[in-house]
């Protein structure tokens, strides 16, 4: 079965560091989703590629947040620097159009831990 | 603004049925889904309602009314490894998720 890959699944970092995260959609999904989640609460979206073209990207904090899907298909996303607010699980999903009857499937996500 | 409401915590008995209710005012609706989530893991896709009444899926089921702006998860014959966490999102008029806190089923013996 197709899945969401995301790595790492652990990171732990001290403030003001750089860090990255990266993410592989599911084979053939042109749509690909971050989100940051904080402990029981829902997730929050960061930003949304169609293909390489960004959708969406009016919730990520563009002073430290930056994303890029360069070829269509993997993405990364950075922070620098990191703050201790930012210590959450980052989440990468993907579908296959991003119309309405599409279902975003989940990668396992980034644990963030900012000391 | 838009908003979607779920209770924070449920309790239920293993081998019991337990229902999730979610209400939801967005600016428009294309379709209500409901993910699964187990603490520290990543969401899982659960169900997909767009039209009026009940899709059943297995031991789960869900249900929706969109007059009503309102939906519930119904879980059968609950299981120790369904404790988790239940998460409501709808599709807006922009085709943007908004998802609700979720709720934290706990289910005892």
């Amino acid at each position: 079965e197709a899945e969401v890959a995301q790595s790492p699944r652990y990171k732990i970092t001290e403030k003001s560091q750089a860090v990255a995260f990266w993410c592989d959609p599911i084979s053939g999904h042109a749509t690909l989703y971050w989100y940051r989640q904080i402990l029981g609460q829902g997730p929050e979206l960061l930003v949304q590629f169609q293909d390489e073209s960004v959708v969406d990207d009016s919730q990520l904090p563009k002073d430290r947040f930056s994303a890029e899907r360069l070829k269509g298909v993997d993405s990364t996303l950075k922070i620098q620097p990191a703050e201790l607010g930012d210590s959450a699980m980052y989440l990468c999903a993907s579908s296959s159009t991003g119309l309405s009857t599409d279902t975003q499937y989940f990668g396992p996500g980034t644990r963030l831990t900012v000391l | 603004g838009q908003n979607i409401d779920q209770p924070t915590e449920m309790t239920a008995t293993e081998g019991a049925i337990v229902q999730i209710n979610c209400t939801y005012q967005t600016s428009g609706f294309n379709g209500l889904f409901w993910y699964q989530q187990h603490a520290g893991e990543a969401p899982t896709f659960l169900s997909y309602n767009v039209l009026d009444g009940l899709e059943e899926k297995g031991r789960f089921s869900s249900f929706l009314s969109r007059s009503k702006g309102y939906s519930y998860l119904l879980l059968k014959e609950l299981q120790m490894k369904d404790s988790a966490s239940y998460l409501c999102a709808v599709r807006d008029s922009n085709y943007q998720l908004i998802w609700g806190a979720g709720t934290k089923l706990i289910i005892k013996p």
